[in-house]
């Protein structure tokens, strides 16, 4: 079992629809959580960090951590074109020195 | 916008060649990293450091080495490139602290082919 896991892609949504990626981790000590979006021939960029259980709102942008079900999800409101990529989980260990990264979910926001 | 700079972008070579890959941030992050990615598979962790004079190795076995004698600066090498390290390579830097702090600058990437 990886230690980080994503829902398999990929995943595509109509333009204005609500985009639902999720990540699953292993480790019960993980105390840090992160989305990343990385377009296609380019680096990851943060779009989200989490730390505590519930919902946390950036924008169009939701994270939500429910820690007893070892769980993370990131929801897009109003999906656009522009969020086609792909979309990384990471989660940290305190003074774990290194982030655990899933293998992405690619979404593909159609118009 | 995240200050961490890769040179060269783009490298083609042949196999043998020593090859040093850049990275440097200006941001006075303590930690910096490398990640190695194929084109729509993961990252893998090859190396990483704590700070000056730290350096780890990372989830991937690899065949390159780094150094960090200064702080903004965490170059990667390969003694002997083969064909089998043709790759996108990713420096990142993330402050240090107590794991929220750990969220990740990349720099652009080198994009290495070895012929």
């Amino acid at each position: 079992q990886k230690e980080v896991e994503q829902n398999s892609g990929p995943l595509s949504v109509p333009e204005g629809a609500i985009a639902s990626l999720n990540c699953t981790y292993s480790d019960r000590g993980s105390q840090s959580f992160f989305w990343y979006r990385q377009y296609s021939g380019k680096s990851p960029e943060l779009i989200m960090s989490i730390y505590s259980n519930g919902d946390k709102e950036d924008g169009r942008f939701t994270a939500q951590l429910n820690k007893a079900s070892q769980y993370v999800s990131l929801l897009i409101r109003d999906s656009q074109p522009s969020d086609s990529a792909t979309y990384l989980c990471a989660v940290n260990r305190v003074n774990a020195g290194k982030s655990t990264f899933g293998d992405g979910t690619t979404l593909t926001v159609k118009p | 916008e995240a200050d961490i700079y890769q040179t060269p972008r783009y490298l083609v070579i042949g196999t043998g060649k020593k090859i040093t890959l850049e990275c440097s941030q200006t941001m006075g992050h303590d930690k910096m990293y490398w990640y190695q990615q194929d084109p729509g598979m993961e990252l893998h962790l090859i190396h990483y450091s704590y700070g000056v004079n730290s350096t780890e190795k990372g989830d991937l076995s690899s065949e390159s080495t780094v150094s960090r004698i200064r702080t903004e600066h965490f170059p990667l090498t390969l003694e002997s490139a083969r064909p089998s390290h043709t790759s996108q390579y990713l420096c990142a830097s993330s402050e240090w602290g107590q794991g929220r702090n750990e969220k990740l600058f990349f720099g652009s990437g080198t994009q290495l082919s070895v012929l």
